[in-house]
């Protein structure tokens, strides 16, 4: 089975301070892995991909399949960081995925 | 661009209506998903379609169905609404390789 665990419901951080934003998965084969967010009263819209490898906004996220996490990092955190963030997987089918619970961020002024 | 329309933003049904959600894709995909968004529940799958006439159950396909006459329509329909399915509801559409491309969504109450 696929499954995507985000711990974190809540998470502060000051503004400026470094944030990391949880994510662990359980799957028997080679995931691909994304991280979408939710700003208020916006879409759903992807943030990044590991195939990617590349920063967006800031944000990173290295796969690492020993520990079976996809933790999304920035160094320094901005009050535009405030949103819902969710990470996915996408299954084997190619055609299905699966969300964590998300991880509300906010950053503190 | 990718654009998905969800054709109501909010919408207030009662108890026992037969209510259907629309959503339109404009980028000839051929997957296309319904999630409902609950707080501490994340997304969940309810249906989803690889092509016309096509469809899988999800992880919640209690209470729903779908329909997708045609390859940029995919529509959720709920049967006979309860108070429970009071949500957000998410449409997503896809191809091949690439990311979920979601649409606004539809709030939508249950009275």
């Amino acid at each position: 089975a696929q499954r995507v665990t985000q711990p974190e419901k809540l998470l502060s951080v000051f503004k400026g301070a470094p944030v990391e934003l949880k994510c662990n998965y359980s799957y028997s084969g080679s995931p691909e892995l994304f991280w979408y967010v939710q700003y208020s009263r916006q879409r759903l819209q992807l943030l990044l991909r590991h195939i990617s490898r590349e920063s967006i906004k800031g944000f990173t996220a290295d796969l690492n399949k020993g520990e079976t996490s996809f933790h999304l990092k920035k160094p320094f955190a901005q009050e535009e960081d405030s949103a819902m963030y969710y990470c996915a997987l996408r299954g084997n089918t190619g055609n299905q995925f699966y969300f964590g619970t998300g991880t509300s961020l906010t950053v503190i002024p | 661009d990718v654009k998905v329309t969800q054709s109501s933003r909010y919408l207030v049904k009662r108890t026992g209506e037969k209510v259907f959600l629309e959503c339109v894709q404009d980028m000839d995909h051929e997957n296309m998903f319904w999630y409902r968004q609950d707080p501490g529940l994340g997304l969940r799958l309810i249906y989803f379609s690889y092509d016309v006439k096509m469809k899988e159950k999800g992880d919640i396909p209690e209470g729903y169905s779908v329909s997708r006459e045609k390859k940029e329509r995919f529509s959720l329909i709920l049967e006979s609404a309860s108070t429970n399915q009071t949500s957000m509801y998410l449409c997503a559409s896809q191809q091949g390789a690439q990311p979920q491309h979601f649409g606004d969504g539809t709030r939508l109450s249950i009275l």
